[in-house]
């Protein structure tokens, strides 16, 4: 069946520009998380979703960020006034239920880079 | 401050020969560790997951799991230039979130 998508693959923005990041997830999964990745390094948490609702935002570095999952399918990562260190690849994954055992399969991401 | 600690590597390795990765992890009440492999460019995929102390094999690979210690180890028997990517040690220490080393960089020569 089908992966994990994410669009844009690539978004080029200007310094202070709002963004959308769209993900879309394995048909059936109820868990959905987004994730940062900079260069060197590993996946960096922002957020999990359990259908709707986020059930732990920790991980979302201020006030800029913020996403949903209106749905509980399709997942949005919003950034407003974007800063030249929010340049990343952000990964989205999915998973059957939760995160304790199940697999997470991930998107091939959307490479943000902020001018 | 919770942390997954990974040899960056890289770590050169013969055709054929054991490679093995290292990780350690701060928070004693980690109750999962999962180990995913990343092909430059690409996205973590999941390779396998331990959650009892002891040894857990899946055909080449042998994740080995010593909570006492906070040491979760993966071996890769006859490895091959196709195992050549970065590997993810990732922990889950209860609640909701999943926290990811930054990885090691496997080379396996041919």
């Amino acid at each position: 069946g089908a992966g994990v998508s994410q669009t844009p693959s690539n978004k080029v923005t200007e310094k202070g520009k709002y963004v959308e990041l769209r993900c879309d997830p394995i048909s059936g999964h109820t868990a959905l998380y987004w994730y940062r990745q900079s260069l060197g390094q590993g996946p960096e948490f922002l957020i999990y979703f359990q259908g709707t609702g986020a059930a732990d935002d920790s991980g979302l570095p201020n006030d800029r960020f913020f996403a949903v999952r209106p749905e509980g399918s399709v997942s949005t990562l919003k950034i407003q006034r974007t800063e030249r260190g929010d340049s990343a690849v952000y990964l989205c994954a999915s998973s059957l239920q939760g995160p304790s055992t199940d697999t997470q399969y991930f998107g091939p991401g959307t490479r943000l880079t902020v001018l | 401050q919770k942390e997954v600690e990974q040899n960056s590597g890289p770590l050169s390795v013969p055709e054929g020969a054991i490679a093995s990765l290292n990780c350690t992890y701060s928070d004693r009440g980690s109750q999962s560790f999962f180990w995913y492999r990343q092909y430059s460019g690409k996205s973590p995929e999941l390779i396998m997951f331990i959650y009892s102390n002891g040894d857990k094999e899946d055909g080449r690979f042998t994740a080995q799991l010593n909570k006492a210690s906070q040491y979760v180890s993966l071996l890769i028997r006859d490895s091959q230039p196709s195992d050549s990517a970065t590997y993810l040690c990732a922990v889950f220490e209860g609640g909701f979130k999943t926290i990811f080393g930054a990885g090691t960089r496997l080379f396996v020569k041919a």
